[in-house]
């Protein structure tokens, strides 16, 4: 199957700090997505990115999708408490085919 | 608004036992699918389907099964149980030309 390498695997930041994360991948995605686990939940979708360079935000999130199409990178801007959960990265190069990165767990002291 | 729901939310099995595990959506969402949660290893997708009677798997559908014969259900099989299916499973739903996929809350099953 696909390999999605997601780095780092957690980040003890604090309060107000910048956070960056990032995917990458032997394969090339037609998109990429970036979801966030909370604890004892499903995962929820933050960003969506369906072409090669794109650069999307939403709040103080900003998501890339990659030129080569094989990584994407999520940075977080001024974090704060309840940002603490599991982020994942999924790669989508079929419909109804998704792969997932294995998460990185981000820890916010106050 | 209840969106994709599971049940149970967590199960003990012993090995070999069968077991249904359950998964409903009430957005009318065609597609619908069932992930394992490892630590370590993100989400991996078993099967899915694209809408009632179709059925495909996924990257990880050995020793699971599935059916769709309506809209709203998606359950997902254990005929017997092995300790490697300890995982947290987690069912979504969307529809196909869309990217988002909504997750249940997942099932925490342990197999002993």
């Amino acid at each position: 199957g696909q390999q999605l390498n997601q780095s780092p695997q957690s980040m003890f930041i604090q309060e107000g700090e910048d956070v960056s994360m990032n995917c990458t991948s032997s394969s090339i995605f037609n998109t990429w997505l970036w979801y966030k686990q909370d604890p004892g939940e499903g995962p929820v979708l933050l960003i969506a990115l369906y072409k090669a360079g794109e650069l999307t935000s939403n709040g103080r999130l900003t998501a890339q999708f990659g030129i080569t199409r094989k990584d994407s990178f999520l940075n977080i801007s001024a974090s704060i408490p309840s940002d603490v959960g599991i982020y994942f990265c999924a790669g989508q190069w079929d419909f109804n085919k998704f792969y997932f990165g294995s998460g990185t767990k981000l820890n916010v002291k106050p | 608004n209840a969106g994709v729901t599971q049940t149970p939310k967590f199960q003990v099995l012993k090995t070999g036992q069968s077991m249904t595990l359950q998964c409903a959506q009430d957005m009318n969402h065609e597609y619908m699918s069932w992930y394992r949660q490892d630590p370590g290893m993100g989400l991996r997708l078993i099967h899915y389907s694209v809408g009632a009677g179709i059925t495909d798997q996924g990257e990880v559908p050995n020793g699971y099964n599935v059916s769709r014969s309506t809209t709203e259900d998606f359950p997902l099989r254990l005929l017997s149980a092995a300790p490697s299916q300890t995982s947290v499973y987690f069912c979504a739903s969307g529809h196909p030309t869309d990217t988002e996929a909504f997750f249940g809350q997942g099932t925490r099953l342990t197999v002993v």
